[in-house]
């Protein structure tokens, strides 16, 4: 069945540094979409991505999607304490069913 | 509502006891979604509903877990006999389809 893959599995970084965490699908995706969640708490959606070499901006925050639309990354310029977290990719075969990679934990040490 | 509601926030039962726990979507979100996501680890997939139908089944672990969603609206997930092994948090999640889903705060199980 369908895998999402992600690394690396945990960064610490100073904040000021960038963080990239990277996504790979054992499949082609028709989506993927990327979540964050803090400790303790859910998962909150942050993006979508659906065309083949897709780029998107949110402030800090930059997604790409793979050419082959099979991988995907989130980087961030600059962190800050506030970006501290689980990041996760998940990915859509077909249909509407999300299957999320393990997640990459974010520590940003001021 | 708005957003996605589930109750309780947290459970503990015992071994072989029934649970019950209960997902109200956002009002107008055709697609509801149950996750199991255990310690450390990212949200595994359960099952899916379009409304009342459910569509995919294929998360569900074992024929003790059993989900229903009778009025297209608020879903139930029980699991019967509960085992140490299903502790975990049980997130419900809506969509209107296609678009990215928002999670409810999840419920935390703990089976002692």
């Amino acid at each position: 069945g369908q895998q999402v893959m992600q690394i690396p599995q945990y960064q610490h970084v100073q904040e000021g540094e960038d963080f990239t965490t990277y996504c790979n699908s054992s499949t082609t995706l028709s989506n993927i979409q990327w979540y964050k969640q803090r400790p303790g708490g859910h998962p909150v959606f942050l993006i979508q991505l659906v065309k083949s070499g897709e780029v998107k901006k949110q402030k800090r925050l930059t997604f790409q999607f793979g050419e082959a639309k099979k991988n995907s990354s989130l980087h961030i310029t600059a962190t800050q304490t506030t970006d501290v977290g689980t990041y996760f990719c998940a990915g859509v075969e077909y249909g509407n069913k999300l299957v999320f990679g393990a997640g990459t934990i974010l520590r940003v040490k001021s | 509502g708005a957003g996605v509601s589930q109750s309780p926030r947290y459970k503990v039962a015992k071994r072989g006891q029934d649970v019950a726990l209960r997902c109200d979507p956002i009002s107008g979100h055709v697609s509801l979604f149950w996750y199991q996501q255990a310690l450390g680890q990212g949200p595994e997939f359960l099952t899916y509903f379009q409304n009342e139908a459910q569509l995919d089944k294929s998360g569900l672990p074992s024929d003790r877990f059993f989900a229903e969603r009778p009025e297209g609206s608020v879903s139930t997930l029980k699991i019967q006999r509960t085992q140490q092994e299903d502790s975990a948090v049980y997130l419900c999640a809506s969509n209107k389809g296609g678009e990215g889903y928002t999670f409810g705060s999840g419920t935390r199980l703990t089976v002692v």
